[in-house]
């Protein structure tokens, strides 16, 4: 228990839905990241929000959607995904963003697009 | 570009000493990380080194060379619940954390 938890664990969606994961700190960090990992690849980062506000968006398609509503919580929301968006998408928090700051992360989210 | 380099699979006997390690190329440094995944589990921290070195923490060190761009993470007296996959990140000047694609380490009774 990593004090990072995400919902839903497992998803699967047509390319035609919508849907929207969710991540939740209780660590009380500032700096909140997703990831997506695919099999056998790095961990490619997605989004980092740093106090509430976005400093990092890494030429990630615009079907993913990030909120970040306060500091302990971060939602990605999923439009018109395509099959090859299946990946684990992780969440992450650290107490600040940058320096040696280590990122604690939540289990992931298993996405299956069909 | 930036680039990690580690070994995709490595395999290692129950109570044996283990070295895994990566090389990195990245726009500046400003440290690097290991991490530890069991299948299915989320990643989690195991190291962090910035000066060159050894650091040990318990039955885990890990080492950098930052003139080489080199780091290892040594792990010993193996037990079957090290088997998992090893994550090395380097942070450039930007602050940003360029990852490997991870070790699997498979340890055998």
């Amino acid at each position: 228990e990593t004090g990072v938890t995400q919902t839903p664990r497992h998803l699967v969606m047509g390319m035609t839905n919508k849907k929207s994961l969710k991540c939740e700190q209780h660590l009380g960090h500032n700096a909140m990241y997703w990831y997506k990992q695919s099999a056998k690849k790095p961990l490619e980062l997605m989004f980092v929000y740093n106090f509430k506000e976005q400093t990092e968006n890494n030429s990630v398609p615009s079907r993913f959607s990030p909120e970040c509503p306060n500091s302990s919580h971060l939602f990605l929301h999923l439009h018109t995904l395509q099959p090859e968006d299946s990946a684990l998408y992780l969440c992450a928090s650290s107490q600040g963003y940058g320096d040696s700051y280590e990122q604690y992360f939540g289990p992931g989210t298993r996405l299956t697009v069909t | 570009g930036q680039n990690i380099d580690q070994p995709t699979e490595m395999t290692a006997t129950e109570g044996a000493i283990v070295q895994i390690n990566c090389t990195y190329q990245t726009s500046g440094f400003n440290g690097l990380f290991w991490y530890q995944q069991h299948a299915g589990e989320a990643p989690t921290f195991l190291s962090y080194n910035v000066l060159d070195g050894l650091e040990e923490k318990g039955r885990f060190s890990s080492f950098l060379s930052r003139s080489k761009g080199y780091s290892y993470l040594l792990l010993k007296e193996l037990q079957m619940k090290d088997s998992a996959s090893y994550l090395c990140a380097a942070r450039d000047s930007n602050y940003q954390l360029i990852w490997g694609a991870g070790t699997k380490l498979i340890i055998k009774p």
